[in-house]
């Protein structure tokens, strides 16, 4: 088991552009988040699926993001028409017992709009 | 509604003091409660967890406990070491929705100096 794992690491992008990213969960764990953190802020929760099914989207998560997660394993966000206040990194996390095991984490993508 | 509140940082503290981050929260229901750690330049990880009243959670020296009396869940360890200079995060398990995600606070960051 390697972890979560994100992809790309790094993402520039001129504003107006769309990207996407991508997140590989550990295998096991059914439950799977998309955060954002802007410098010096905590993880804000952006949305989350529980195998393939998208259960809930927070107010932050406007209509030019859009996730998905098909057959219930990695996941994408995309983000259309990026803006500068877009940047910021962007964690994804997986789960099978939050309960009692908490979050795994990925290492995150950093996206700068310029 | 639920949140999460920690004391402003940074926090300095020279090599073998004694560590305090202090945790609050506002709550309806029953959360989990959880500190993750984030060393430069990686993701965040978990570092301890308290599921109910009056739990101790501990790892790596670090503890914390479940205060429901006074909706708290400090970080304390007795004698700190360079290598733990990091952000720290609160967080606890959203009872809205049913204990499906975690809300966390803003972050303390610590800087040990040897």
């Amino acid at each position: 088991d390697t972890g979560v794992s994100q992809n790309p690491r790094h993402k520039i992008t001129k504003r107006g552009q769309n990207v996407t990213f991508r997140c590989d969960p550990i295998s096991e764990h059914n439950r799977l988040y998309w955060y954002r953190q802007t410098l010096g802020q905590g993880p804000e929760f952006l949305t989350y699926f529980q195998n393939e099914a998208q259960l809930e989207k927070s107010r932050l998560l406007s209509d030019r993001f859009s996730a998905e997660r098909p057959k219930g394993s990695f996941s994408t966000l995309e983000i259309q028409r990026t803006e500068q206040g877009d940047s910021a990194m962007y964690l994804c996390a997986s789960s099978l017992d939050l309960i009692n095991y908490g979050y795994t984490f990925g290492s995150g993508t950093r996206l700068t709009v310029v | 509604g639920n949140s999460v509140t920690q004391m402003e940082g940074p926090v300095t503290l020279s090599e073998e003091a004694f560590l305090t981050i202090n945790c609050t929260y506002t709550a309806t229901g029953y959360p989990s409660l959880f500190w993750y750690v984030q060393y430069p330049g990686e993701g965040l990880q978990l570092l301890l967890k308290a599921t109910k009243a009056d739990d101790k959670g501990s790892n790596k020296g670090f503890e914390a406990t479940y205060r429901k009396e006074t909706t708290s869940f400090h970080l304390e360890k007795g004698s700190v070491q360079v290598s733990d200079s990091a952000v720290y995060f609160c967080a606890l398990s959203d009872p809205s929705g049913g204990y499906n995600k975690l809300i966390f606070g803003a972050g303390t960051r610590l800087a040990v100096h040897p």
